[in-house]
């Protein structure tokens, strides 16, 4: 009964340096998303996929990119990490339009120093 | 632009008493509409949902949202509040006919529910 499933829970980062955040899911969803939190600002759409092999900007795509090489999995990298990137990532799958609800992992909290 | 407003940033409680929470959302015609609850160091979790039909939805927990069309609004009431209720609260739109990949987020209301 594991769900959507993020990985790691918590890294710190030095400037510039890159690291892959895994997202993974086992209930066949098709769409994904991730999403940063901060404070204040509530959930932003960084990138999401309505499918294998697709992906899509949302609001804040600047300095992520993404990658969906199998169904289960939604990766989200960061090429050179910055202090703006600093936040809580969150992973979430629905089945098949969003009017169904998301599912959400337990976050990645990500300090870059 | 295409919004979802939760105005209550922060509200503060004792136990026993009512809750209501607004959301509005800047979106006309059919919408889908939900409320999503995080608890302290926690992922989120649907608390309710409203596609069609009765404008009044019970979800879990207690809780319940009213639509009401003419107000663009999806408030979340709670007639009486635990201390257990403390998180925060996302107000969510899927607009069908516009982007029919995606919800969009409100800002979240914390709620804080003192004994």
């Amino acid at each position: 009964n594991a769900g959507v499933t993020q990985t790691p829970k918590f890294r710190v980062l030095k400037t510039g340096q890159s690291m892959t955040l895994l997202c993974a899911q086992d209930m066949n969803h098709e769409y994904m998303y991730w999403y940063r939190q901060d404070p204040g600002m509530g959930l932003r759409l960084i990138h999401y996929s309505v499918g294998e092999g697709t992906t899509a900007k949302g609001e804040v795509p600047d300095g992520y990119n993404v990658s969906r090489l199998k169904k289960q999995n939604f990766l989200l990298g960061l090429e050179s990490a910055a202090p703006s990137q600093t936040s809580v990532y969150f992973c979430a799958s629905t089945s098949a339009a969003p009017n169904y609800g998301y599912t959400f992992g337990s976050g990645t909290r990500l300090t870059v120093v | 632009a295409q919004s979802v407003s939760q105005h209550n940033h922060h509200v503060i409680l004792s136990e026993a008493a009512s809750l209501e929470l607004g959301c509005n959302y800047s979106y006309g015609g059919t919408v889908n509409l939900f409320w999503y609850v995080q608890y302290p160091g926690q992922h989120l979790q649907l608390l309710l949902k409203y596609f069609s039909g009765d404008p009044l939805v019970k979800g879990i927990k207690g809780f319940e949202a009213e639509f009401i069309k003419s107000k663009f609004s999806f408030n979340l009431r709670k007639p009486s509040v635990q201390w257990s209720d403390t998180a925060e609260y996302f107000c969510a739109v899927n607009v069908p006919s516009y982007n029919t990949d995606k919800l969009i987020f409100g800002t979240g209301t914390r709620l804080q529910v003192f004994p």
